[in-house]
């Protein structure tokens, strides 16, 4: 079974631009969640999406977003790019997101901001 | 807020020695603790989790975790390192919110086994 699949795997952009990530989780898995991870920080929930529902968020500014397609894919978005936003951004799926599930994680986005 | 707190930012230990990365818990109810690692370039793997019962966790790779109610503690634990299991550690708790769950993840501690 394939696993997390995110691209692109780099991303080099300037303040004040937009990005687009994306996020393919697992074959059967409906639960894509998203997030950012810096050094000192640890991982900062972002976002989750179940059945194209978008069903938590954290406490981020509007200028992300995210959504989710029918086939389970998620895209995440990034409008007004700033300097702190350089950060590795990572993807989990699982079948639910319920119960004591374990998170599949890809291999994340590492964007930079110039 | 359920939150986990990593006191270490980094763990050296001699390889063929025990290890121990320590992970600290704030919950409220019966709390659902998860270990996950990263080595360079990756994402997170999943090690083991608690839920209920026995206190202590056996999970992937030769590692396990002890479950202290008292101390609210949930340490990662391995008998002898490996320089392999360098790599980065975080804790994490599922929290219940808004109808759904999300995980509460620590800052990580970076493990560095020397030969």
């Amino acid at each position: 079974k394939a696993g997390v699949t995110q691209t692109p795997r780099y991303l080099i952009k300037t303040r004040g631009q937009q990005v687009t990530l994306s996020c393919s989780p697992i074959s059967g898995h409906r639960s894509v969640s998203w997030y950012q991870q810096t050094p000192g920080q640890g991982l900062q929930f972002l976002f989750e999406y179940f059945s194209e529902t978008q069903r938590n968020k954290g406490n981020f500014p509007g200028r992300f977003s995210g959504r989710q397609f029918s086939n389970s894919r998620s895209e995440m978005n990034v409008s007004t790019l700033e300097l702190g936003d350089s950060a590795l951004y990572l993807c989990a799926s699982s079948a639910t997101g319920q119960g004591g599930e374990k998170l599949f994680f890809g291999s994340g986005t590492q964007l930079s901001v110039l | 807020a359920q939150s986990v707190a990593q006191p270490e930012d980094q763990v050296n230990v001699a390889e063929g020695n025990p290890l121990t990365v320590k992970c600290t818990y704030s919950v409220s109810g019966n709390p659902y603790l998860f270990w996950y690692v990263q080595y360079p370039n990756r994402g997170l793997q999943f090690l083991l989790k608690y839920i209920t019962g026995d206190n202590l966790v056996k999970g992937s790779y030769g590692f396990e975790a002890e479950f202290n109610k008292s101390q609210t503690s949930f340490h990662l634990k391995k008998p002898s390192a490996l320089v392999s299991d360098s790599a980065l550690y975080f804790c994490a708790v599922r929290e219940w919110e808004k109808g759904t769950y999300k995980y509460i993840f620590g800052t990580g501690t970076r493990l560095k086994v020397l030969a």
